[in-house]
């Protein structure tokens, strides 16, 4: 069965070192993967989308990587600072249908 | 620029009542979804509407029935709450032509005891 996995429930950080957090997917062809921040009590917002055919996309001090061979993208914020602190979300969308598929997220805390 | 807005934000249910949850958004959106959020299980999907006029089942469908109304509105309505219904429930919206990224409330905390 498809399977998204995000490797760590829990990543701790001092302020300003980067953070790296992990999506790893199988039985799975994702056309686009995404990535979502969410703070308690709050919606997901959306922050980045990277497509099949694309190896990096970056904004500001985010960088995503998608490595299909892997399975595997990679979610990097440089600079971290505590209010970075929140929970994120990446979700993969298929090629014959476009609904997004969640994983359980990764909860980010920043230590000043 | 509202987004996306649901109401109730909270509420408590006995086991066996019904009740709707109700969403709107002013984004001129085609689609719009219904999401569950349980610790430890992420966000499912339980109903979708592509477009006015349709609504297909999710991952999570059981117990629950949705409705949507127009353009701007999509419901959720569960017809006898059970306590495994218990979650915080999410609506989103998306643009299907333009963008793929969803647009998502703030949420309704429900409780079933």
């Amino acid at each position: 069965s498809q399977k998204i996995e995000q490797n760590s429930e829990a990543l701790n950080i001092q302020e300003g070192k980067t953070a790296t957090l992990t999506c790893n997917y199988t039985n799975y062809s994702p056309a686009y993967l995404q990535w979502y921040r969410q703070d308690p009590g709050r919606g997901p917002v959306f922050l980045l989308l990277i497509r099949e055919n694309e190896k990096e996309k970056r904004k500001e001090r985010l960088k995503v990587t998608f490595d299909t061979t892997l399975k595997q993208s990679l979610f990097h914020i440089t600079a971290s600072q505590p209010a970075d602190s929140a929970t994120y979300l990446c979700a993969l969308a298929g090629r014959s249908q476009g609904n997004l598929i969640f994983g359980k997220g990764t909860k980010l805390s920043v230590k000043p | 620029n509202a987004g996306v807005t649901q109401t109730p934000k909270f509420q408590v249910l006995k086991t066996g009542q019904s009740m709707t949850l109700q969403c709107a958004q002013d984004m001129n959106h085609n689609s719009m979804y219904w999401y569950r959020q349980d610790p430890g299980m992420g966000l499912r999907l339980i109903y979708y509407s592509a477009s006015e006029g349709t609504t297909d089942k999710g991952e999570v469908p059981n117990g629950y029935n949705v409705s949507r109304l127009n353009k701007r509105e999509f419901s959720l309505r569960l017809e006898s709450a059970a306590p495994s219904q218990t979650s915080v429930y999410f609506c989103a919206s998306r643009e299907t032509e333009k963008s793929e990224k969803l647009f998502f409330g703030s949420g309704t905390q429900l409780s079933v005891l």
